[in-house]
């Protein structure tokens, strides 16, 4: 199966400033790498996704960048807000299933 | 739409009792997961179902765990007997074909 790697576990940031979530995968086979964010109490919720055929996808401050031939993807959010402190899952899909395989997660804190 | 509901919030029990979690898809969902998040393992996928038939269920811990799915609408997660160590927040998530999955709110279970 695949293994999914996620760094850092923990990340705080000024607010305004930029935070960087990078993840690794192991099997080339994957093409869907979404991104999740967990509020405390709640269950986690897509906030940006990106498919193998493409480089890099925004949206407002989220962006997330792929490279298939080192197999890394990374969620990049600027002019971070308080609101924005949650925990961040990355995961990837195989090609030929419906699995998704999770990193362990970041536990992002904006302060004010 | 209500979203992926989830049953009970919260669950306390003794060490040996039987549990069940409840789970109710999005209507015309045709995928749905139970995951397991304790902050030791992160968020484990156990068991998935494609048109109500279980598809993989790998991730399911021992034999104490079962998964059934009785209709599109609805499926349980049962552990009997419970056992402290099943502590952790479970989650059921749904989803249109190989895309986003939602997730529910999750069921936090206590084991005494």
């Amino acid at each position: 199966g695949e293994n999914v790697e996620q760094h850092p576990s923990t990340l705080s940031v000024q607010e305004g400033d930029s935070a960087v979530i990078k993840c690794t995968y192991s099997d080339s086979a994957s093409n869907y790498f979404p991104w999740y964010k967990q509020e405390l109490g709640k269950g986690p919720q897509l906030i940006i996704d990106i498919r193998s055929n493409v480089g890099e996808k925004k949206d407002q401050r989220i962006a997330v960048t792929l490279n298939k031939t080192a197999k890394h993807f990374s969620l990049h959010i600027t002019e971070t807000q308080p609101e924005d402190s949650a925990v961040y899952f990355c995961a990837a899909i195989l090609n030929t299933g419906n699995q998704f395989y999770f990193g362990t997660g970041t536990s992002l804190t904006v302060i004010p | 739409d209500a979203g992926v509901i989830q049953s009970p919030r919260h669950e306390v029990t003794e060490m040996g009792q039987e549990v069940t979690l409840r789970c109710k898809p999005i209507s015309g969902h045709d995928y749905l997961f139970w995951y397991r998040q304790t902050m030791m393992r992160g968020l484990e996928l156990l068991i998935y179902f494609n048109n109500n038939v279980p598809i993989d269920d790998s991730g399911m811990p021992e034999d104490r765990f079962s998964a059934k799915m009785p209709n599109a609408s609805f499926s349980t997660l049962k552990i009997q007997p419970s056992e402290p160590r099943d502590s952790a927040v479970y989650f059921c998530a749904s989803s249109l074909g190989r895309g986003e999955q939602f997730f529910g709110p999750g069921t936090r279970l206590t084991v005494l």
